[in-house]
């Protein structure tokens, strides 16, 4: 069974610019999920959807960020303009709808210069 | 809010050791708590998966237990391996929700 996918694996922008990014989460996972890591810290939940809802959103830095889930499988995470201090690793994971354990990808490391 | 504390930070050890991660939480009203394993430069490995109705977990060399009232979690390692050198998280999903609040981690070398 595919793991979840994500690319790119690597993205290097100027500040300003913009920038996405894609995840393909598990067959049959509802639930996905968008996480920010710095570097030395645990990951930071961005936006949670099920289907193609989102359900928590909270933290998502809706000047500059967007995301969407049409059809409620594949997924993309989008910044413009993009910021020096959004330089990080941007994973995506998913989940069945009621279940527990969550699966990562690989992420996007992004370093905007 | 809840707050998660990984004790320590980082751990280098000799091959064979048997090894204690902690993991502290501020909000004993979760649901579950899971640990991770992280390897540089790539994604979260999920090991073990703890209910708040459970005491422990066992998958292999990796044991992990959880008291959820004083608010501690502990990943017991057995027989270290050079290959279990990586980066360890936890995460405690509160109660209600799908959200899991991740610890800073352990980094953890296992020398050969």
């Amino acid at each position: 069974e595919a793991g979840v996918v994500q690319s790119p694996r690597y993205k290097i922008i100027e500040k300003k610019q913009p920038v996405a990014f894609w995840c393909n989460p598990i067959s049959g996972h509802n639930t996905l999920y968008w996480y920010l890591q710095n570097l030395g810290q645990g990951p930071e939940l961005l936006i949670r959807y099920e289907n193609e809802e989102a359900v928590d959103d909270s933290q998502l830095p809706k000047d500059r960020f967007s995301a969407e889930r049409l059809k409620g499988v594949d997924s993309t995470l989008k910044i413009q303009p993009a910021e020096l201090g959004d330089s990080a690793v941007y994973l995506c994971a998913s989940s069945l709808l009621d279940g527990n354990e969550q699966f990562f990808g690989p992420g996007t490391r992004l370093t905007v210069l | 809010k809840q707050e998660v504390t990984q004790i320590p930070a980082a751990l280098s050890v000799p091959e064979g050791e048997n090894l204690v991660l902690n993991c502290s939480f501020t909000d004993s009203a979760i649901y579950n708590l899971q640990w991770f394993r992280q390897d540089p430069g790539k994604g979260l490995t999920s090991l073990l998966l703890i209910q708040s109705s459970q005491r422990e977990q066992t998958s292999g060399r990796l044991n992990a237990s959880l008291d959820k009232s004083s608010g501690r979690s502990t990943l017991y390692i057995a027989a270290s391996q050079p290959g279990d050198s990586a980066t360890y998280l936890c995460a405690p999903r509160h109660a209600g929700t799908y959200k899991y609040i991740f610890g800073t981690g352990t980094r953890l070398k296992v020398l050969a």
